[in-house]
């Protein structure tokens, strides 16, 4: 059983470009979250998705965009890469309406902005 | 707005010895879940053990246990008979049941542990 998957692993951009990060949740999940880890913090919450709608965001401006397909994968893009977005991208994914599943994190995508 | 703290950036241990992580949080909910979780240099996030805030009785996963103090929102993993395999970060996170069924996860800033053979 593939767990969560996150494409490409590594990213080098250039600032003022855009990126699109991917991610296809664990088999049976139907929610997926993504997450920004600058270098030595822990992650922080970017948005949810679910039946293909934003569910909740957080403190992260519009540049940071997303979409959910009918498969429940997503995509994660950001537009006008600033350095300040270098970071490791996290995709996590589980099932809605029930806290007792577990979420499964990706191994991440690595951003780099120069 | 909820907060995780986690005071110790870096701990250091030998094999086979007991350590304890620390954790405190802040909230006004009652009714949440913390976590603990592990992350390798593979980078990628480990779910180590879970507790919901209802229960009194602190959740134990084999050599992982807590120290769950609810009213002083603190939660506390110890690893006993510490092995190399456990040299990683370790993320303290809170989480509330948001809007519509949707999950979020607030993380600590992380601890560093290392397992000296």
């Amino acid at each position: 059983d593939a767990g969560v998957t996150q494409s490409p692993t590594h990213l080098i951009k250039t600032r003022g470009q855009q990126v699109t990060l991917r991610c296809s949740p664990k088999s049976g999940h139907d929610t997926v979250s993504w997450y920004q880890q600058a270098l030595g913090q822990g992650p922080q919450f970017i948005f949810q998705y679910y039946e293909e709608e934003e569910r909740q965001r957080g403190n992260f401006p519009d540049r940071f965009s997303g979409h959910q397909f009918p498969n429940y994968s997503s995509e994660l893009n950001v537009n006008a890469l600033l350095l300040g977005d270098s970071a490791l991208y996290l995709c996590a994914s589980s099932l809605v309406w029930t806290v007792n599943t577990e979420a499964f994190f990706g191994q991440g995508t690595r951003l780099t902005v120069v | 707005a909820q907060t995780v703290t986690q005071s110790q950036p870096e701990m250091s241990v030998q094999e086979a010895e007991t350590v304890t992580l620390s954790c405190t949080y802040d909230t006004s909910e009652n009714n949440y879940y913390l976590f603990w979780y592990k992350q390798p240099p593979s980078r990628q996030m480990i779910l180590v053990i879970r507790q919901e805030a209802y229960k009194q009785q602190n959740a134990t996963e084999n050599r992982f246990s807590v120290n769950f103090q609810k009213a002083a929102k603190s939660f506390s993993l110890k690893i006993s008979d510490s092995q190399l395999g456990d040299t990683a970060m370790y993320f303290c996170a809170f989480m509330t049941l948001i809007i519509q069924g949707a999950q979020k996860l607030v993380f600590g800033q992380g601890t560093r542990l290392t397992i000296n053979p």
